[in-house]
């Protein structure tokens, strides 16, 4: 069962924009992870927040997490156009040696040029 | 490092025939997943191994697919027979237990199947 929805499934913005993502999910988790697919390949690993953390930076891509609210967000600014990929969520709960990441559907995001 | 290594890139079979997929995860890396992504049913977790076993197979869809792992540089992912809603892409992906519980994982190029 999918634990992370992302909203919106699909978003369309001019390079230079900004795109946010969000996140939701239903249990408690000890991290919440995003990836990137592009399009005929793997995914690749962006940045990891933890449970205990609220807000992240990597280069471009800024991540908050409110686990009050069981959510995330990830902020790409200034947005080009390699940046057009599927972005996933995903969750991590660990217990005892259980170590999988649940994952959702993903967001279609295209970077007009 | 080259990274996780998945063979064939892609395969083309009739129903019936047996299929199998391979693995070659990162070097020291300590479990290895294996996900099914459809466009209907998103990226799943079918089985997945920490030091060569097992721990987790619940995502396996039915007793016509099975997984093995003889080493730590290798594991296959066999259907037998195959059926048309089998196609897929077939990912593998690996992570290090260092890292845990904090740990990404790395994933191959996948493996496209069609079931004809």
């Amino acid at each position: 069962s999918q634990q992370g929805e992302e909203d919106p499934q699909a978003l369309s913005i001019q390079e230079g924009e900004n795109a946010t993502m969000n996140c939701s999910y239903k249990t408690s988790i000890n991290n919440l992870q995003w990836y990137r697919q592009n399009s005929g390949r793997g995914l690749v690993h962006l940045i990891l927040i933890r449970s205990n953390e609220r807000e992240k930076h990597s280069g471009r891509l800024r991540v908050t997490l409110d686990t009050s609210k069981k959510s995330s967000s990830l902020l790409i600014t200034a947005s080009r156009a390699a940046d057009t990929a599927s972005y996933f969520c995903a969750t991590q709960t660990f217990t005892g040696a259980n170590s999988k990441l649940t994952f959702g559907k993903g967001i279609t995001l295209s970077v007009r040029p | 490092d080259a990274g996780v290594i998945q063979s064939p890139r892609h395969e083309v079979t009739e129903m019936g025939q047996e299929v199998t997929l391979r693995c070659k995860p990162i070097s020291g890396h300590d479990y290895l997943f294996w996900y099914r992504q459809t466009m209907m049913r998103g990226l799943e977790l079918l089985i997945y191994f920490n030091n060569n076993v097992p721990i987790d197979d619940s995502g396996m869809p039915e007793d016509r697919f099975s997984a093995k792992m003889p080493n730590a540089s290798f594991s296959t992912l066999k259907i037998q027979p195959s059926e048309p809603r089998d196609s897929a892409v077939y990912f593998c992906a690996s992570s290090a237990e260092l890292a845990m519980p904090y740990n990404e994982q790395f994933f191959g190029p996948g493996t496209r199947l069609t079931v004809l």
